[in-house]
């Protein structure tokens, strides 16, 4: 069935270093891949999304790549900040008209310290 | 503009009890999804409403779980009887079209 695995499950980096989460998914009908970030108390907020006719994406600190061939997409955050420290998760979709639920990766816990 | 909100934040029950979460999507919302995560795994898609439709309920996990919405606004997912299994956190998401882009910030619940 359709599957997203996630890794590292965890990440501690030192503040200003990079990080970077990894997913691979399974079902190569998937056209849409949205990232998450999670914090303590609150709900998952979308942070950036690549589809699949872009090979790469940028939003300031925050990069998206995706290789289609190898089903693998990664989340880059460059400069890391303490405010990052949260879960990530990477996800992925079918997305077609109003269908599309989202198949999530298991979540990386970031840590950045100061 | 507000966005999606859940309540109760947490619910503890007995095993065996009834639980009833809610989600407001954003007005003007169609579509309404459920997921849930448990154990600190991933989060797991239930179903998906356009409007007052199910458009996929391939993920409620059993007949125990029963989502509506009426009138196409805000949702109720009832859990009947609810088991030891079923504790985890519910999110509740929204968007105009699409997968959920909107996530509610959840609903804790713990059965004992």
């Amino acid at each position: 069935g359709e599957n997203v695995e996630q890794h590292p499950s965890t990440l501690s980096v030192q503040e200003g270093d990079s990080a970077v989460i990894k997913c691979t998914y399974s079902d190569s009908a998937s056209n849409y891949f949205p990232w998450y970030k999670q914090e303590l108390g609150k709900g998952p907020q979308l942070i950036i999304d690549i589809r699949s006719n872009v090979g790469e994406k940028k939003d300031q600190r925050i990069a998206v790549t995706l290789n289609k061939t190898a089903k693998h997409f990664s989340l880059h955050i460059t400069e890391t900040q303490p405010e990052d420290s949260a879960v990530y998760f990477c996800a992925a979709s079918i997305r077609s008209g109003n269908t599309g639920k989202l198949i999530f990766g298991q979540g990386t816990t970031l840590q950045v310290k100061p | 503009e507000a966005g999606v909100t859940q309540f109760p934040s947490h619910s503890v029950i007995e095993k065996g009890q009834t639980v009833t979460l809610r989600c407001d999507p954003i007005s003007g919302h169609d579509n309404l999804y459920w997921y849930r995560r448990v154990m600190g795994k991933e989060i797991k898609f239930l179903l998906h409403f356009v409007k007052e439709s199910k458009q996929d309920e391939s993920g409620m996990p059993n007949n125990r779980f029963l989502a509506e919405r009426t009138g196409g606004t805000y949702s109720t997912l009832k859990v009947q009887p609810a088991e030891l299994e079923d504790s985890g956190v519910y999110f509740c998401a929204s968007s105009p079209q699409g997968p959920g882009r909107f996530f509610g910030q959840g609903t804790r619940l713990t059965v004992v």
